[in-house]
């Protein structure tokens, strides 16, 4: 089984409102990843947790807060954002983290709008 | 650092056909894996072939297979017996061990 799950399927926010995405593996990876993608570009690595800490922060604005409750689930929060931030977001997971050579398993992603 | 480059922003190809989309990448690990992801228009992203820079023999996946040039620092996919589901941007992805590396993608178009 190599599915990872993301919720929700859109997303249509105002710049002050308060959301949060979810993602879920059950693979028994040890890392997960957030990602952002704008249309016909490549995914941006945003965070990378490996053992639920986080390893990785590519310097993304603090309007987007990750949080790893346990090694299955990945959240990122969102406040305040902009309407430059409308993007697909996606999430990943890894068997251990970015440092090996690894596969990274892709959800189905989370199309947001923020109006 | 690692760059991907991808030289074919749109490519197509009659259903049936074969076609070929080209990667080059530049490293100076020895140790690492290339990956060929699809990304339809639904947007999710698939992985659809895996080369580990230590095998010599080149990676298949039914249809799809690739060359791998290890000197040249080449990976190209080939996609033979094009089906209208191949279509999709197809994003070339290198991990040496710090992070996954893209290119710019290929938009694949399978005509009818």
């Amino acid at each position: 089984d190599t599915e990872v799950t993301q919720t929700p399927k859109h997303l249509v926010m105002g710049m002050t409102n308060k959301k949060s995405l979810k993602c879920e593996q059950h693979m028994g990876h040890r890392a997960m990843y957030w990602y952002k993608q704008k249309a016909k570009k490549p995914p941006e690595l945003m965070f990378v947790y490996s053992y639920e800490k986080l390893s990785i922060n590519e310097s993304v604005p603090s309007r987007f807060s990750p949080e790893c409750p346990n090694s299955s689930l990945l959240n990122l929060h969102l406040h305040a954002l902009q309407p430059e931030d409308s993007a697909l977001y996606l999430c990943a997971s890894s068997q251990e983290g970015p440092w090996r050579q690894e596969t990274q398993y892709f959800g189905p992603g989370t199309r947001l709008l923020v109006l | 650092a690692q760059t991907v480059t991808q030289s074919q922003p749109e490519m197509s190809v009659q259903e049936a056909e074969t076609v070929t989309l080209s990667c080059t990448y530049d490293t100076s690990e020895s140790d690492y894996y290339l990956f060929w992801y699809k990304q339809p228009p639904s947007r999710q992203m698939i992985l659809v072939i895996r080369q580990e820079a230590y095998k010599q023999q080149n990676a298949t996946e039914n249809r799809f297979s690739v060359n791998f040039q290890k000197a040249a620092k080449s990976f190209s996919l080939k996609i033979s017996d094009s089906q209208l589901g191949d279509a999709a941007m197809y994003f070339c992805a290198y991990n040496g061990g710090s992070r996954l590396t893209f290119g710019e993608g290929t938009q694949l178009t399978v005509n009818p």
